[in-house]
């Protein structure tokens, strides 16, 4: 059973199109991290949220934590080709991370 | 800066065969240390984590055994593996905040 539940669980669309992932849970995180993972490869850390609320850039991607930290979206502008691979969230509980299952966005040129 | 290694980077094993994964960090002391599976195209999931030589923690019970023997080396071991023992693994180690830094992962196929 995931406690992390992000959606869609996969995506297509055309370089240049906006796209939006979401991931949820149905209980307060202390903290958020995204991930970016390419085939054959190890994740990729990209952000960590902490407080409710806050948003984040790092570039065409933006980062939002619900005020309530229950939930977070990552939303890229713009994708390119380079933008595919499989995006994780994931949630710190004591020295641990449980990961949501992941959402696969590919990006056509 | 800090590295971390996996190898072998495949491995085809037939089933009932024993498994040895090997995972090390360098760059860094005292790391937590993770090993995580990954079926295709979906989320992780953790199997053992590890805050100190000698320390794991399983997370499920299966097939598989992981120990420490040394601060910055962690190894992931069957006696007898199941085809279901399949997958991607993944190494990773964390020192605060619990940001986890990954391999490059191991590509298991048991037939």
């Amino acid at each position: 059973t995931q406690l992390l539940e992000q959606s869609p669980q996969f995506l297509s669309i055309q370089e240049g199109e906006n796209l939006t992932v979401y991931c949820n849970s149905s209980s307060v995180f202390s903290s958020l991290q995204w991930y970016r993972q390419e085939p054959g490869e190890g994740p990729v850390l990209l952000v960590t949220v902490v407080t409710g609320g806050e948003v984040k850039k790092l570039k065409r991607l933006t980062f939002q934590f619900g005020d309530a930290r229950k939930d977070s979206s990552l939303h890229i502008t713009a994708a390119q080709p380079g933008d595919t691979g499989l995006y994780l969230c994931a949630r710190a509980a004591g020295n641990k991370l449980t990961f949501g299952g992941g959402t696969r966005v590919l990006v056509k040129p | 800066s800090q590295t971390i290694h996996q190898w072998p980077a495949t491995l085809v094993q037939p089933v009932g065969s024993p498994l040895s994964l090997e995972c090390t960090v360098e760059g860094t002391s005292n790391p937590n240390l993770y090993w995580y599976r990954q079926a295709a195209g979906r989320g992780l999931q953790l199997l053992f984590y590890s805050v100190g030589i000698g320390q794991i923690s399983s997370e499920v019970p299966q097939n598989l055994s992981a120990s420490r023997p040394q601060d910055r080396q962690f190894i992931l071991s069957s006696k007898k593996l199941l085809l279901s023992d399949s997958g991607f693994y993944l190494c990773a180690w964390s020192r605060s905040y619990n940001e986890q830094f990954f391999g490059p992962g191991t590509r298991l196929t048991v037939l």
